[in-house]
């Protein structure tokens, strides 16, 4: 069965950075992709990015490029998830989800993580 | 940007169907797939259709997922409501231009 379990709770102060780990069980992890999902309180939810954990290449959005990083760690099925700069407008919960692959340019999502409360606040 | 749009909030009565639209705001909807998303108050989201029109295992065949070329237009219709079903929904799909996946703005469903 496919787990995707998520590091707990973090308070940041705003400009400081944050990383989120997402450890997967259940499945060989080079055969899928990570996506970060993140949902701001009442709010959408919001792609951040995706890392194709068999071949290494990432995407992020325009909105969070320059800000946001996706690396791993295979030997640990673990993939991380660090974004810097932090303001008030990124206290979210941030999701990690398996991606399957539909095309060679799009994945779906069939499971998630549970999710990590990050607040920023002075 | 290429965005997703959906209704704010749909409600129908236990038994009935209720159909829950998502419009792509430019091109073609159906140049690149589809998929729903179920999220419940305070939980993680999870996946009812992919890829247009396809269940994943464990997902009743009450939901289904359908692609309208004339409107542009994804539905998620879902047939025999139940109050379990009360949730909000999201649409996501790909932007081909800006070459990252984009979510609607979320429906909540009620069913009462």
């Amino acid at each position: 069965q496919v787990h995707l379990v998520q590091s707990g709770a973090e308070v940041k102060k705003p400009g400081a950075s944050v990383k989120v780990s997402c450890r997967s069980s259940g499945y060989t992890f080079t055969n899928y992709a990570i996506h970060w999902v993140r949902q701001a309180p009442g709010q959408r939810l919001e792609w951040m990015g995706s890392f194709n954990a068999g071949n290494g290449h990432t995407k992020y959005s325009q909105k969070l490029q320059g800000r946001v990083t996706i690396t791993s760690d295979t030997s640990a099925s673990t993939a991380y998830m660090e974004l810097s700069s932090l303001r008030s407008e990124d206290t979210a919960v941030y999701y990690c989800a398996r991606g399957i692959a539909a095309t060679p340019l799009q994945d779906w999502i069939d499971s998630w993580g549970q999710g990590t409360l990050v607040t920023v606040s002075s | 940007n290429f965005m997703l749009i959906q209704p704010h909030s749909v409600s129908e009565s236990p038994g009935k169907t209720v159909t829950i639209s998502c419009t792509g705001s430019s091109g073609s909807i159906a140049s690149n797939y589809v998929q729903w998303y179920q999220q419940r108050p305070g939980r993680a989201p999870t996946t009812v259709i992919f890829q247009d029109d396809q269940r994943p295992s464990g997902v009743p065949d009450r939901f289904s997922g359908s692609i309208d070329r004339s409107s542009n237009s994804a539905s998620l219709t879902i047939s025999g409501l139940k109050t379990e079903d009360e949730a909000d929904y999201y649409c996501q799909s790909y932007d081909g231009i800006n070459h990252e996946d984009v979510f609607g703005g979320g429906t909540k469903l009620t069913v009462l």
